[in-house]
């Protein structure tokens, strides 16, 4: 019944080795985001694709990157993860691009750098 | 641009009442509005959304919304509060990308 899964759900990193997230979804949405959410703030967008589309936001740090291979896949890498790094990351898709559009969240993974 | 705004940090309520948590938006035509709730080490669970249909939204676990575009408010309520209802809950606009509130922690006593 899984619709969008995040793996894995708790991830624990060294300060600097790279690290990559997971994210898959069975609604077959062309849409795909990835957020990250530290502690007691709401979710920052970090970017998105529209289908192979890749849409950054201005404020993302290099360090972020992703890779969506095909429809129902989307990775997050964080190429030198600093201690600054450590939250949740959410996954979430949508149907299109359109306000009306909801988007749907994955159950997320907490990363920890030590 | 578009903004939301969540009038409460935190509200606490008895198992057993009414809730309420307030959320104020700012939008140059009618907006998408949804209400998120998040548990505990849990990813964001779609409560309800409006898109200029019907004014009072019905959610999930007896949530309603009422968007009130005079009072530009889009308030959540529950007539009775669960234990279960204990989470965050997040007030969000949808323009080119979501403007999520700062978050209401809800807390419910026995």
């Amino acid at each position: 019944d899984a619709m969008v899964i995040q793996n894995p759900r708790y991830q624990v990193t060294q300060f600097g080795k790279p690290v990559t997230l997971s994210c898959s979804q069975t609604l077959n949405h062309n849409v795909m985001y990835w957020y990250q959410q530290k502690s007691s703030q709401a979710p920052k967008l970090l970017f998105h694709y529209y289908d192979k589309d890749f849409n950054n936001e201005a404020d993302t740090p290099d360090n972020f990157q992703s890779r969506r291979p095909n429809t129902s896949f989307c990775f997050l890498d964080i190429r030198s993860p600093g201690l600054g790094d450590a939250a949740m990351y959410l996954c979430a898709t949508s149907r299109a691009d359109a306000e009306s559009d909801t988007q749907y969240f994955g159950p997320g993974t907490r990363l920890t750098v030590l | 641009a578009q903004s939301v705004t969540q009038l409460d940090s935190h509200v606490s309520v008895s198992e057993g009442t009414p809730v309420l948590l307030r959320c104020n938006y700012s939008s140059s035509y009618s907006p998408s509005l949804f209400w998120y709730v998040q548990h505990p080490n849990k990813g964001l669970q779609l409560l309800l959304k409006y898109t200029s249909a019907a004014t009072l939204v019905k959610g999930i676990n007896g949530f309603e919304a009422e968007f009130k575009k005079s009072e530009t408010s889009f308030h959540l309520t529950k007539p009775s509060a669960h234990m279960s209802d204990a989470a965050e809950y997040f007030c969000v606009v949808r323009g080119n990308k979501l403007t999520f509130g700062t978050g209401t922690q809800l807390k419910v006593e026995l």
